[in-house]
């Protein structure tokens, strides 16, 4: 099952701006990665933030993480182009090791 | 960073015929492999959990009968569906850790099955 709730499910920006989503999960994790799917590929690892861990930078990616609330956020700065995909929040626990629960996605769309 | 391949990208197949894809890993080795299937525009749902040398371990509404797992050696996992269906349709993608306990997982380009 589905870990969680991703929203928006879909964004349009335009280049330059600066892209948010937000992922909320249901249980105690060890930890939540932020990956990214171009249509019809494999995913690509962006960042992953421990569940000790408040907030953590890569680039452009800002990444938040509140366990009170149980959510997330990815902060893309300064979006381009070529960041069009589809963005998946996913949970590690330390009882799963190595499953991770995918949130439901959010499609971002950067229009030149 | 560690790279996952699958085989094939894409296959296309008839209704009731068994379909094998494989996972493998390039430069590292990998005990443990998980299988994933996506369905169109929805997020990536964890089928199985694939162990070396060992039987792999199915998540709850999974058919372990239907949707074969063998992890063959320290870089290969295989997924085969057997009397495939045309709802099991679907982009399929195997993970693996980098290294023993990592958090991060890598994932396979995936492959399309479409079955008609």
């Amino acid at each position: 099952s589905q870990q969680g709730e991703e929203d928006p499910q879909a964004l349009s920006i335009q280049e330059g701006e600066n892209a948010t989503m937000n992922c909320s999960y249901k249980t105690s994790i060890n930890n939540l990665q932020w990956y990214r799917q171009n249509s019809g590929r494999g995913l690509v690892h962006l960042i992953l933030i421990r569940s000790n861990e408040r907030e953590k930078h890569s680039g452009r990616l800002r990444v938040t993480l509140d366990t009170s609330k149980k959510s997330s956020s990815l902060l893309i700065t300064a979006s381009r182009a070529a960041d069009t995909a589809s963005y998946f929040c996913a949970t590690g626990t330390t009882d799963s090791w190595g499953k991770l629960q995918f949130g439901a996605g959010t499609q971002v769309v950067v229009t030149p | 960073g560690a790279v996952v391949s699958q085989h094939p990208s894409w296959v296309i197949c008839k209704s009731g015929t068994s379909v094998k894809i494989e996972c493998r890993s390039l430069d590292f080795q990998a005990t443990t492999m998980f299988w994933y299937r996506q369905f169109p525009k929805q997020s990536l749902m964890l089928m199985a959990t694939s162990n070396e040398g060992s039987k792999a371990t199915y998540e709850q509404g999974v058919e372990k009968d239907k949707f074969l797992i063998n992890h063959a050696s320290l870089t290969l996992s295989t997924l085969t569906v057997t009397s495939a269906h045309p709802e099991d349709s679907s982009f399929y993608i195997c993970s693996a850790p980098g290294t023993l306990f990592t958090d991060t997982q890598y994932f396979g380009p995936g492959t399309r099955l479409t079955v008609l």
